[in-house]
């Protein structure tokens, strides 16, 4: 079965700091997709990154970057010098290759910067 | 690529009302999703639609909910006799023009049942 498991429920930061923000994922299929949404309090749903599961190489985009290891099954977000602009709630999602896309999310974890 | 847009942004309805959410205009894409998302919860899948049927749904999408595309363009969902716990936001969301590309989502309608 599908699962995704944020076991941070909240973060605090102060600016300027670096946070990860963690992400677990159960699949019974070889081929998949992981995705991370943003959600700051206005409410939309703001599409980060979306890996496929034949891809481990890191990704960086700006102060963002991934780390993907199937290893540990794991799909892991880092924010580099963290801004007040980052607060918001982060979730990480699967989808599984011909199962019409549908996205399980995780819990989330809610991330306050602080001034 | 053009957005998924939502209205209402947001709906107040009394128990036991229909309602209807959409997501105006939609084309040339693949799949159309709903999403629920209680206040404070995750999001949670509720139905995929695929050239004009429902491809999966879940067990949340009982038989008070339906969705269609009505005109061909617009995609609807139905919420027959709200209940209170109904409340939550609701985010259409469609990916394509191929299978397995990120979803992208509307901004939202949130429903509150009073």
């Amino acid at each position: 079965a599908q699962k995704v498991t944020q076991a941070q429920t909240e973060i605090s930061v102060v600016e300027k700091e670096d946070v990860t923000l963690d992400c677990v994922y159960e699949t019974r299929d070889t081929t998949y997709y992981l995705f991370w949404y943003k959600q700051p309090p206005s409410g939309e749903l703001v599409f980060l990154i979306r890996r496929n599961s034949f891809d481990e190489q890191n990704e960086i985009s700006g102060r963002y970057s991934w780390n993907f290891q199937k290893s540990t099954s794991s799909f892991n977000f880092t924010i580099t010098a963290s801004q007040v602009v980052d607060s918001a709630v982060y979730f990480c999602a699967l989808s599984e290759a011909g199962n019409t896309d549908k996205l399980i999310f995780g819990t989330g974890t809610r991330l306050q910067v602080f001034p | 690529e053009p957005e998924v847009t939502q209205t209402p942004s947001h709906q107040v309805t009394q128990m036991g009302q229909e309602v209807i959410l959409r997501c105006v205009p939609i084309s040339n894409h693949l799949y159309f999703y709903w999403y629920r998302q209680i206040l404070g919860q995750k999001v949670e899948f509720l139905v995929s639609f695929y050239n004009n049927e429902i491809s999966e749904k879940s067990e949340i999408f009982d038989d008070q909910f339906s969705v269609e595309r009505p005109d061909g363009s617009n995609f609807t969902l139905k919420i027959r006799s709200t209940k209170l716990e109904d409340s939550a936001m609701y985010f259409c969301a469609r990916n394509g023009p191929t299978q397995n590309t990120e979803a992208f989502f509307g901004q939202g309608t949130r429903l509150t049942v009073v």
